[in-house]
């Protein structure tokens, strides 16, 4: 079941926050949080494990509700450099090299 | 350390011919994943290689579409024939089979079927 990102797209100016969210309507193991730019690969940023605490990586944090069956993706004070497209890739066990199911993304566009 | 190598970055080509893609994965990863990626959508898997043995391929359409990873390293995926709904980006990743899942991703071959 492909989780649901949200919101689709946004704009923001440089220094300004945002959230991205990651709904699934199943009982998750763990999310995966990606950024693609344009022609790239997507490059992973973190991974929220079961039972985790909230992750950083710069001035980019997320969070896992394993309850809820969502994790957020927090930017703040966003760059230039944090433009691209992120997705949310969910795994439902704990094997070492199960499948991940990604979202359809959200764009992300600073501006200036 | 080299990332996933992927060859080549463009293909185009007719409807009806047959086309290969080519993977290097990072060393020493022994899980190998095949995904396309639509415009403006998600990576999907087509098939996941644990070594050399194929242990997930039930999203590939196997009535064109075929892998192979012999001696549990590089990896091609074809097409044959092409279908014009087979354009899209092949994305290669990587991860070590005991970690957290990682995924490593190539830069992807972008193909368009004309």
């Amino acid at each position: 079941q492909q989780p649901v990102q949200s919101p689709q797209a946004v704009i923001l100016r440089e220094g300004e926050d945002a959230v991205i969210n990651c709904s699934s309507s199943k009982a998750l193991y763990s999310v995966h949080w990606y950024r693609q730019k344009h022609g790239e690969a997507p490059v992973f940023l973190m991974i929220l494990l079961k039972g985790g605490e909230q992750k950083g990586h710069e001035k980019i944090s997320a969070s896992f509700n394993e309850k809820k069956q969502q994790s957020s993706l927090y930017l703040t004070a966003s760059q230039l450099s944090y433009s691209g497209t992120y997705f949310c890739g969910t795994a439902e066990s704990q094997g070492g090299s199960e499948k991940l199911v990604f979202g359809k993304g959200t764009k992300l566009t600073v501006n200036p | 350390e080299a990332g996933v190598v992927q060859s080549p970055r463009y293909k185009i080509i007719e409807k009806k011919q047959p086309v290969a893609f080519w993977c290097n994965p990072i060393s020493g990863h022994n899980t190998l994943y095949w995904y396309r990626q639509n415009l403006g959508q998600g990576p999907e898997l087509l098939i996941r290689y644990e070594n050399e043995e194929a242990v997930d391929d039930s999203q590939l359409p196997k009535d064109r579409f075929s892998a192979e990873r012999l001696k549990g390293v590089d990896s091609t995926l074809k097409i044959q024939p092409a279908e014009l709904g087979d354009s899209a980006v092949y994305l290669c990743a990587s991860t070590i089979r005991q970690g957290k899942n990682i995924q490593y991703f190539g830069a992807g071959t972008r193909l368009s079927v004309l």
